[in-house]
């Protein structure tokens, strides 16, 4: 069975300080993985997936297979950043069926 | 270029009472994903249909069944509601099926059973 895990429901990170938001997965092939992120009234989007390799709103994540973590990093918090982040995993389904996270609700303090 | 859609936003049923949840896909996306998301949880895939057909099903029972339409709507009905029911039903669409291509959702639909 798949699954994905966000160990906090809620982090608070200053402005300007570095943010991690943590996402471990459980899968037994070669998974996909994403970060999506849902900002105050407006509607579930993509911010990166793994297999892109880009820094999207200066957001990088990378895909560990050893301790299989998917973290998402920034190196300076904005305000903006502030939002829901969910992580989420697709595997060898056929049909991109998506395996979400319970989400962690990530706040900038100006 | 149109969004993914999807109405009603909110609606109140009985438990025990049927509903229907709509869904229009982003133009030239064939491809239809259907996910609920209770209180706290991230969304649970419940069934995605491509070209008409159900292609894969989550882990929900036959009470929840679908549709897909020519023009690649979509329906989600819902039988004999139960409390738990109660959840934000978030539809997706994709221009095809598979790996690789990126689901796009709409803004969901609130159902509250009491």
């Amino acid at each position: 069975a798949q699954r994905v895990t966000q160990p906090e429901k809620l982090l608070s990170v200053f402005k300007g300080a570095p943010v991690e938001l943590k996402c471990n997965y459980s899968y037994s092939g070669s998974p996909e993985l994403f970060w999506y992120v849902q900002y105050s009234r407006q509607r579930l989007q993509l911010l990166l997936r793994h297999i892109s390799r880009e820094s999207i709103k200066g957001f990088t994540a990378d895909l560990n297979k050893g301790e299989t973590s998917f973290h998402l990093k920034k190196p300076f918090a904005q305000e903006e950043d502030s939002a829901m982040y969910y992580c989420a995993l697709s595997g060898n389904f056929g049909n991109e069926k998506l395996t979400f996270g319970t989400g962690t609700r990530l706040t900038i303090i100006p | 270029e149109t969004g993914v859609t999807q109405s009603p936003t909110h609606l109140i049923k009985t438990r025990g009472q049927q509903v229907t949840l709509r869904c229009s896909s982003q133009s030239g996306h064939n491809t239809v994903s259907w996910y609920q998301q209770a209180l706290g949880q991230g969304p649970q895939f419940i069934f995605q249909y491509y070209r008409e057909e159900e292609n894969g099903r989550g882990n929900f029972p036959p009470r929840f069944s679908g549709l897909q339409f020519p023009n690649y709507s979509s329906e989600l009905n819902v039988n004999a509601l139960e409390l738990d029911d109660s959840a934000l039903y978030l539809c997706a669409s994709s221009p095809r099926t598979g790996r690789g291509y990126e689901q796009y959702f709409g803004p969901g639909t609130r159902l509250t059973v009491t």
